[in-house]
């Protein structure tokens, strides 16, 4: 069954700590993304990878930090000085770079 | 960045056509997209235009692309209740890694 997958679902972090979102997919894409979206808002880029060991800062990337280790795995860690980390984070791939598909997103709450 | 711009809410009664549209900014967009989200779920891609297109049709789908006034969009045929969620419109100009969303039109199907 192919596809991408995020987990937790849901996650609940405490002001100053760091939490990390797990991505993967079995689709054999080269290229995955980092989204960030905000009620009432579209999507913004944080992080993106095009290739194993390679990744690029997006528009909102302060506060957040990515690996790619593994091709089929692209985890995003949310740091302490994310000022407002608050949102639901969705993780995508693509195998052209022209046509992204994403994951069920987590939804990351501070307390 | 890019700014894509949707009306926010579209009520239609069930049975019904239903147009979402949006206004994007760059003419050089090699591709312009729409997603669908439903309520806690990530985007499903709904169908995508390749830019030298002026139409594309797939099943109750239609999408429409005047690239002379930068404006997509997407026509749901006998719209049902379960097409009720969020449609993003997006695009993608060329060079760019990353897609540039709209904030999304919530369409409500009225039974």
């Amino acid at each position: 069954d192919g596809g991408i997958t995020q987990s937790p679902k849901y996650l609940f972090r405490k002001e100053g700590q760091n939490v990390t979102l797990s991505c993967e997919q079995n689709l054999n894409h080269d290229a995955m993304y980092w989204y960030r979206q905000d009620p009432g808002q579209g999507l913004r880029l944080i992080y993106y990878s095009q290739i194993v060991n390679d990744f690029q800062k997006g528009d909102i990337a302060e506060g957040y930090s990515v690996s790619r280790e593994k091709k089929e795995s692209f985890p995003l860690t949310v740091t302490s000085a994310q000022k407002n980390p608050t949102a639901f984070y969705l993780c995508a791939s693509s195998l052209t770079r022209d046509v992204q598909f994403f994951g069920p997103g987590t939804r990351l709450t501070v307390l | 960045g890019e700014d894509v711009e949707q009306s926010l809410f579209l009520s239609v009664r069930e049975g019904d056509s239903s147009v979402i549209n949006c206004t994007y900014t760059d003419s050089s967009s090699t591709y312009l997209y729409w997603y669908k989200q439903e309520p806690g779920a990530g985007l499903q891609l709904l169908t995508y235009i390749f830019s030298n297109m002026d139409m594309k049709q797939d099943q109750r789908l239609t999408v429409l692309l005047n690239k002379k006034d930068k404006h997509l969009s997407l026509r749901i045929a006998d719209t049902q209740t379960g097409d009720s969620a969020i449609y993003f419109c997006a695009e993608k100009p060329p060079g760019a890694n990353n897609l540039f969303f709209g904030t999304g039109t919530r369409l409500t199907v009225i039974p």
